[in-house]
C-alpha cells in the first residue's frame, strides 16, 4: 500500500493533554500538508512542510500547534494543552512536486477532546 | 471571506442521469482547480483537475468545465452511479499558495 498513512485514526484526549498526529507520505513524495476539517466545513490548510523545513505555516494557530517533518520518520502535528475546540478531523496530504499540486490525502485522524 | 464557494450543500440525482456539481471562486489569481470526492470516515480522494489554460478536462465519466470569465467551474458525472454518492469538494490555488477548499456538496445517487 503506497498511499498516505496517518495514525492514529481516532484519538481521544482530555482538556490540557497533548495530541500527536503522525503522517507518512506516499512513496516518492517529499511535500506534506496538514489540513483541519470542522463539522460541516471544508478542509482548511494549516501547514506545508518539506523534509526538515516548514515552508508555509500561514494556517497554523499561533499558539499550541506545531509541526515537523524530520529527515527520518513521519511528519508530526503536535497540539499542546488541547481544548474542546480542537476536536476535528485532521488530514495529511502529500505531493511529489509543489508545482504539480495534486495532493493525495490520508484517511485522517479524528481528534476528540473531552 | 470564502474564496471558493459551493452553494449547494446537497444534490440528489437518479441513477443513470447526469450529476452537475458547481463551484464559484472569487480570487482571479487562481490558476489550478481540483475536485475531490470524500466518503464518510475516509480522506478526500483526488478525482480530476484542470488548469486555467484549459476550459474542459475529461476523464471517463467525469468532466470538469472551467469558465474563467464567470469564475465558475463545474463537475459533470455521467452516467451517475450509486457508488458516486459522496461529498464532493472543489479546491483551487495559484502558484505556490495553499489549496483553498469549498465546503462541499453531498451527492446522493438514487437507484
Amino acid at each position: 500500500n503506497a498511499g498516505v498513512m496517518q495514525n492514529p485514526r481516532h484519538l481521544v484526549r482530555r482538556r490540557g493533554q497533548e495530541a500527536r498526529l503522525r503522517c507518512s507520505p506516499m512513496k516518492g513524495h517529499s511535500h506534506v500538508y496538514w489540513y483541519r476539517q470542522l463539522p460541516e466545513e471544508g478542509l482548511k490548510f494549516m501547514v506545508y512542510l518539506q523534509k526538515e523545513n516548514i515552508i508555509d505555516e500561514s494556517g497554523m494557530p499561533k499558539e499550541r500547534f506545531s509541526a515537523e517533518f524530520p529527515k527520518e520518520g513521519p511528519s508530526i502535528l503536535r497540539i499542546q494543552q488541547v481544548v474542546r475546540g480542537d476536536s476535528a478531523a485532521y488530514f495529511c496530504a502529500s505531493s511529489r512536486d509543489r508545482e504539480a499540486d495534486t495532493q493525495y490525502f490520508g484517511p485522517g485522524t479524528r481528534l476528540t477532546v473531552l | 471571506d470564502q474564496q471558493v464557494k459551493q452553494n449547494s450543500p446537497s444534490l440528489s440525482v437518479q441513477e443513470g442521469r447526469i450529476s452537475i456539481l458547481n463551484c464559484d471562486y472569487t480570487n482571479s489569481m487562481f490558476d489550478y482547480f481540483l475536485w475531490y470526492k470524500k466518503y464518510p470516515a475516509e480522506g478526500p480522494t483526488f478525482l480530476i483537475s484542470i488548469s486555467s489554460i484549459k476550459d474542459k478536462n475529461e476523464d471517463g465519466r467525469f468532466t470538469v468545465f472551467l469558465n474563467k470569465s464567470a469564475k465558475h467551474l463545474s463537475l459533470h458525472i455521467v452516467p451517475s452511479q450509486p457508488g458516486d454518492s459522496a461529498v464532493y469538494f472543489c479546491a483551487a490555488n495559484s502558484g505556490n499558495t495553499p489549496l483553498v477548499f469549498g465546503k462541499g456538496t453531498r451527492l446522493s445517487v438514487i437507484a
